[in-house]
């Protein structure tokens, strides 16, 4: 079946600008989770839903970052006014309760 | 509160050598431990993981971990190198208490590990 797939795999913003990523998760997955990886860096959290319920967003670096899962599957990760600090990596994970978190791809952002 | 140290950010070993990546953990629960390969590009692919069953794990690609609870480590070796294992790969912690975010993962920094010919 198919895995965690993210879009875009790659954006530019010019800082300042609204970005969107999104993340669709292996179907039939309950849990969501976001990372940010910097360059040369582990990834590190930033939130979590089950389902549609965001559970935990403790590791959301400022009010500039907001996801959602309205519906329980796709989930969107928004970041407003980017700045240069914000150009990572975005993971997506996905995975039963408890189960081991399949990752997507990524996507890489890049703020100007 | 979890974390990891990765010790070595680079490992560089010749094609069938022995490949050793330590990982350290903290964790004031019985920690869950994954070793996870990031190949350029690409999303973390789950290498194996330590869940409190047998002490000695054996993964994927012919990697296996021993969890050392007197030491709090979890390191990463392979009898013999391969070309294709040149990666990154991470080392990560998550605790056992039921459901949630408390299954999020709290990664090391990473190695680097190169093979020579």
């Amino acid at each position: 079946g198919a895995g965690v797939s993210q879009s875009p795999r790659y954006k530019v913003a010019k800082r300042g600008q609204d970005v969107a990523l999104r993340c669709d998760p292996i179907s039939g997955h309950v849990s969501l989770f976001w990372y940010q990886q910097a360059l040369g860096q582990g990834p590190e959290f930033l939130t979590y839903f089950q389902n549609e319920a965001q559970l935990d967003k403790s590791g959301l670096p400022s009010d500039r970052f907001f996801a959602e899962r309205p519906e329980g599957s796709v989930s969107t990760l928004k970041i407003q006014r980017t700045q240069q600090e914000d150009s990572a990596v975005y993971l997506c994970a996905s995975t039963i309760v408890s189960g081991t978190q399949y990752f997507g791809p990524g996507t890489r952002l890049t703020v100007l | 509160a979890q974390s990891v140290t990765q010790l070595g950010s680079h490992v560089s070993v010749s094609e069938g050598a022995l490949v050793l990546l330590r990982c350290n953990y903290s964790s004031s629960v019985p920690p869950y431990l994954f070793w996870y390969v990031q190949y350029p590009n690409q999303g973390l692919q789950l290498l194996l993981k330590y869940t409190s069953a047998a002490t000695l794990v054996k993964g994927i690609n012919g990697f296996e971990a021993e969890f050392k609870k007197s030491e709090t480590s979890f390191h990463l070796t392979k009898p013999s190198a391969h070309m294709s294992d040149a990666a990154e790969y991470f080392c990560a912690v998550s605790d056992q208490n039921s459901g949630g975010s408390n299954y999020k993962l709290t990664f090391g920094k990473g190695t680097l590990l190169t093979v020579n010919p």
